[in-house]
């Protein structure tokens, strides 16, 4: 099967830090790559997607790394209302067509004042 | 602006008995999906259907069933509710391109089986 991984944290990160989490996924193949950010009990939303040449959207950049095989989320400047789990996902396929979407698990993040 | 539209948002079943859950768009979104979310199991594919009168396997259909008679609806089947099915789901819909276009989500239904 294959797997997105991410590290579940939590991180506990002091308002104004910068934070950083990666994720690893294993189907070099994969094409497509999003972070979503999913807060307590409601639905999955889209942060950004993830570009080959890396891409910034104010606070946030998210980088690939198809060699290694990760993307990873940057946010600079925390504020308390980034507290919540980022989700990794990734485009997976095999044969001649699409498994679907393959989440990560996420990773928690809880900003402290 | 409705966007992806799940009902009910709660629900308690028995053990053997039988629901739908509704899902509707109101994007002309040409894919649907539904996931379930489990604590610790992440988000998991049950079905999709990338248009009108298609639907396929996720990575976990079993016990549930799926019709795509509309592009606006996707309905899911819980044909006989088990314990195991106890989950939130969600269901969500992306423009042509599928897989490789932001999911946009309901905001989940909440299903305990007795």
């Amino acid at each position: 099967r294959k797997e997105v991984e991410q590290d579940p944290g939590p991180f506990n990160v002091p308002e104004g830090a910068t934070v950083a989490f990666n994720c690893t996924y294993s189907n070099s193949a994969s094409q497509s790559f999003f972070w979503y950010r999913q807060d307590c009990r409601k639905e999955p939303k889209l942060l950004m997607s993830v570009y080959s040449s890396g891409n910034e959207d104010g606070r946030f950049t998210a980088q690939l790394n198809r060699a290694s095989q990760y993307i990873s989320l940057l946010i600079r400047d925390s504020k308390l209302s980034d507290s919540a789990t980022y989700l990794c996902v990734v485009t997976q396929y095999s044969g001649g067509g699409a498994d679907g979407l393959t989440f990560g698990k996420g990773t928690h993040l809880i900003i402290q004042p | 602006n409705a966007g992806v539209t799940q009902t009910p948002k709660f629900q308690v079943l028995k053990t053997g008995q039988s629901m739908t859950l509704q899902c509707a768009q109101d994007m002309n979104h040409e894919y649907m999906s539904w996931y379930r979310q489990d604590p610790g199991m992440g988000l998991r594919l049950i079905h999709y259907s990338v248009g009108a009168g298609i639907t396929d396997q996720g990575e976990v259909p079993n016990g549930y069933n799926v019709s795509r008679s509309t592009t606006e609806d996707f309905p899911l089947r819980l044909l006989s509710a088990a314990p195991s099915q106890t989950s939130v789901y969600f269901c969500a819909s992306s423009r042509t391109g599928g897989l490789n276009q932001p999911q946009h989500f309901g905001d989940g239904t909440r299903l305990s089986i007795l």
